[in-house]
């Protein structure tokens, strides 16, 4: 069974620019979570969708946006990107479970380098 | 009061020998306790994870250990190999449907062969 996929490797933009994260959920998966794991400062939770709508989202200004497509993949959205927004970015995910936490699963993650 | 304290930072252990992991939290609504094992260049893969309704709970030579009145959890790795050698992490998530899960900082284990 194929894990959760996430492109691209790395990514390195300019200040001010804009970047485009993707992530493909676990077969049978239709939540996606999405964390910064930058230097010094663990891994954040940044947004969660579930069935083609945010859910829960991270104390992250509103410059980091996404969105869920109908067959459960994911993209995040980084616009103005500032120099702290260099990152490992991680998406995770996991089957809807309602109320009751599900396990989730990571991706390796994409490493956005800001310059 | 959402945070999840774990200690030690740094963990060096012997080939064979125990290796524990420490996690405290404050929030009382945590209702759901995973450990993460983080290789370099890899995201984190979900080891094991308990509930609040028991107080350990076993897969192969990783125990988490759970006491609720004192708010920690840990992670007992027993004969520790050099393949163990990675970041681990604790988290914790509360019972309101949200789903975030709030990371410890991560513990850097070493075994040494």
């Amino acid at each position: 069974e194929a894990g959760v996929t996430q492109s691209p490797t790395h990514l390195i933009k300019t200040r001010g620019q804009q970047a485009t994260l993707r992530c493909s959920p676990i077969s049978g998966h239709t939540s996606v979570y999405w964390y910064q794991q930058a230097l010094g400062l663990g891994l954040q939770f940044l947004l969660w969708y579930d069935e083609g709508e945010e859910r829960n989202r991270g104390n992250f200004p509103p410059r980091f946006s996404g969105r869920q497509f109908p067959n459960y993949s994911s993209e995040l959205n980084v616009n103005a990107l500032e120099l702290e927004d260099s990152a490992l970015y991680l998406c995770a995910s996991s089957v809807s479970g309602g109320f009751r936490n599900q396990p989730q699963h990571f991706g390796d993650g994409t490493r956005l380098s800001i310059l | 009061q959402q945070q999840v304290k774990q200690s030690p930072q740094s963990l060096i252990v012997q080939k064979g020998g125990i290796s524990i992991i420490n996690c405290a939290y404050e929030n009382t609504a945590f209702d759901y306790f995973p450990w993460y094992q983080q290789f370099p260049g890899k995201g984190p893969a979900l080891l094991i994870a308990i509930r609040p309704d028991v107080s350990e709970k076993k897969e192969g030579r990783f125990t988490i250990s759970f006491n609720k009145s004192a708010k920690q959890f840990s992670l007992h790795i027993m004969d520790s190999q050099p393949g163990d050698s990675a970041t681990y992490f604790c988290a914790a998530s509360d019972g309101t449907g949200f789903q975030k899960l709030v990371f410890g900082t991560g513990t850097r284990l070493l075994v040494s062969p």
